[in-house]
């Protein structure tokens, strides 16, 4: 059975950073490209950022490029999204989801959730 | 302002039939499957069609998928008390290279 389990969630202060970690369980980790989804208080969903399985080539949106890095531990079957110089706008509750054959969302974690706030 | 436009509110009664559009681009929906989430507040989103038509295996076929041009549409059979949720449609954009969604449609069963 796949299982995402996402954590590393909480509150931060704008302009810090926090980092997302997502385990992996169920499936050939190493393999699969996953991605970063984020749902901001009474908004829809967002697709974050994504990152292959076989060369770890990496996609941001642009609200985020250059503040968050995608990154992968297949020898800890771990996912991580580093979040750096944090925003109000941030807030979100955080899914770490898994791609089948180039198709993303065939599983989702439970999510963490986010909040920057002074 | 999301890149695929969805309706942002649709309902039915039980045993009704209803569908979801999402409208997209030559960039997005025009050369790339489309995928459709169901999400119930507080869950993890969950899968219902991949690849325009595909159902995941435990899926219920009331739930159908179909493509034309730049715009998709799900379809819901036989609607149901439990299919109360927000829907929202996604794809990858070779312009922005990012996957993009709806802004998503609250179903509503009366």
């Amino acid at each position: 059975e796949v299982r995402l389990v996402e954590s590393g969630g909480g509150l931060v202060q704008p302009g810090g950073s926090l980092r997302l970690s997502c385990a992996a369980s169920g499936f050939t980790f190493s393999t699969c490209a996953m991605a970063w989804v984020r749902q901001a208080p009474g908004k829809g969903l967002e697709w974050v950022s994504g990152i292959s399985g076989r060369d770890g080539k990496t996609y941001y949106t642009d609200s985020v490029n250059g503040r968050f890095t995608i990154s992968r531990d297949d020898s800890q079957n771990t996912l991580y999204l580093q979040m750096n110089s944090l925003k109000a706008e941030d807030t979100a509750v955080y899914y770490c989801a898994k791609y089948e054959d180039g198709s993303m969302g065939h599983n989702w974690g439970q999510g963490t959730l986010v909040t920057v706030s002074s | 302002q999301s890149v695929l436009t969805q309706p942002p509110s649709a309902s039915g009664t039980p045993g009704q039939r209803v569908t979801i559009s999402c409208s997209g681009s030559r960039f997005n929906i025009g050369i790339n499957s489309v995928n459709w989430y169901q999400h119930l507040p507080g869950m993890a989103p969950k899968l219902l069609i991949h690849s325009n038509i595909q159902r995941p295996s435990g899926v219920p076929d009331r739930f159908s998928g179909s493509k034309s041009g730049t715009s998709a549409s799900l379809a819901i059979s036989g609607l149901q008390s439990e299919d109360e949720a927000d829907y929202y449609c996604a794809t990858w954009d070779a312009s922005l290279k990012n996957w993009v969604f709806g802004g998503g449609t609250k179903l509503t069963v009366l």
